[in-house]
């Protein structure tokens, strides 16, 4: 089982949008509404922000929206912050036979 | 308030044995999903695999079946992980997650546990 597809860096200046691709295949992502996204600061525990592909924890902004179309998930993170600068990760459900799978991760940098 | 407490960094030799753990608190430790994670130096997350506390059912990552073992005491809410012969390449930061209401996210996460293999 390979990890999903991330795009390596990603990157906007303060107020504008950046928007994360994620894309698995018809067994993962494409097989169910299970993708969440992580955000992790350097030196820091990840961070849940998405899950259900759509939906947000309490205390997450709503800066932060999830949409998935096909094999491909997709984060979108609004109105950036500088807080915003961290590593983001997609995770979706794979089958019983490999539990859950990670992106390979985006460095989401704000100019 | 949900924690995940993990047990602290160890320094290791090739070829021994070791057990980490991950206490949790704040919530029904038997009816939710615990997961581990492996983070090596400078890399991704990688899922290693997931337990129910509740009756032990464990699901192991195909990368990783065999070379590592989950397992939890329900009787003090702690899972753990397990390696019999530690390799250079175990060398990585573990975390455990609990598993959210939806059994798919992992929506609190312990500190980390770093785990450092060198001869």
């Amino acid at each position: 089982q390979s990890a999903l597809t991330q795009p390596p860096s990603a990157s906007g200046s303060p107020g504008q949008s950046v928007t994360i691709s994620c894309t698995g295949t018809s067994s993962d992502v494409g097989a169910n509404n299970y993708v969440s996204w992580y955000q992790q600061h350097p030196g820091k525990a990840p961070k849940l922000m998405i899950y259900g592909v759509t939906k947000r924890p309490s205390g997450v902004p709503d800066r932060f929206s999830g949409s998935k179309s096909g094999n491909t998930a997709s984060l979108t993170v609004s109105g950036l912050q500088a807080e915003d600068e961290a590593d983001y990760y997609c995770s979706s459900y794979a089958g019983n036979n490999n539990p859950r799978v990670f992106g390979t991760g985006t460095r989401v940098t704000v100019l | 308030e949900v924690q995940l407490v993990q047990s602290g960094a160890e320094v290791k030799k090739p070829g021994e044995s070791l057990k980490i753990s991950c206490k949790g608190s704040g919530y029904r430790f038997t009816t939710s999903w615990i997961g581990w994670v492996r983070q090596m130096p400078g890399k991704g997350l990688d899922w290693l695999g997931i337990i129910y506390p509740g009756d032990s059912d464990t699901r192991y990552s195909p990368s990783v079946q065999g070379q590592v073992t989950i397992s939890a005491d329900k009787s003090v809410s702690t899972a753990y992980l397990q390696w019999s012969s530690l390799r250079a390449s175990d060398t990585a930061m573990y975390y455990c997650a609990k598993v959210g209401f939806s059994g798919y996210e992992a929506d609190y996460w312990g500190q980390g546990t770093l785990v450092t293999v060198s001869s």
